[in-house]
């Protein structure tokens, strides 16, 4: 079946310092690729999305990277804030329109 | 619009009683999802819904769990009976048809079972 796997688990940079977060998904069929944010004790909210027909796209201090051919993708965050920090979940979905969720990545800005 | 809205947002109960969860979709939208939240599972989709017609119940975990979708503006998602391992936080979102289309999540109902 699908899936979704997201790396790092974890993640402490300091602040001003950039943010990595990689997923891969293994359907071939996925075509939309959105992040969202959880903040604690909140719902996820989406920041950042993708489709299968553009390879990077950025919102001011946020970019997101797609490479179809290695089904991978992956959210930049630059100079992070310590209001960066959060879980943050990357999915995949196809023309179904049902969206498969990573495993989240906690990521810390330390001031 | 309200978004997306759920209740109740806490819900505590015994063990072998029946539990519902209610979600609201956004009006206008025609697919909704229930996805179940743990520590140690992330988020995991259960079913969904496109224009009240269930889609995929795959990830739904046992026959004591069930959706319904009886009209555009409400779901429920009934766990009968409720056991310990089903606490967790269970979030309903919609998303509207068209390709690209950001899933709206509501606030979630934050579950535990005793």
């Amino acid at each position: 079946g699908e899936n979704v796997e997201q790396h790092p688990s974890t993640l402490s940079v300091q602040e001003g310092d950039s943010a990595v977060i990689k997923c891969t998904y293994s359907d071939s069929a996925s075509n939309y690729f959105p992040w969202y944010k959880q903040e604690l004790g909140k719902r996820p909210q989406l920041i950042i999305d993708i489709r299968s027909n553009v390879g990077e796209k950025k919102d001011q201090r946020i970019a997101v990277t797609l490479n179809k051919t290695a089904k991978h993708f992956s959210l930049h965050i630059t100079e992070t804030q310590p209001e960066d920090s959060a879980v943050y979940f990357c999915a995949a979905g196809d023309s179904s329109y049902k969206l498969i969720f990573g495993s989240g990545t906690r990521l810390l800005v330390r001031p | 619009d309200a978004g997306v809205i759920q209740s109740p947002r806490h819900e505590v109960t015994e063990m072998g009683q029946e539990v519902t969860l209610r979600c609201k979709p956004i009006s206008g939208h025609d697919y909704l999802f229930w996805y179940r939240q743990t520590m140690m599972r992330g988020l995991e989709l259960l079913i969904y819904f496109n224009n009240n017609v269930p889609i995929d119940d795959s990830g739904m975990p046992e026959d004591r769990f069930s959706a319904k979708m009886p009209n555009a503006s409400f779901s429920t998602l009934k766990i009968q009976p409720s056991e310990p391992r089903d606490s967790a936080v269970y979030f309903c979102a919609s998303r509207v048809f068209g390709g690209g289309t950001e899933a709206f999540f509501g606030q979630g109902t934050r579950l535990t079972v005793v």
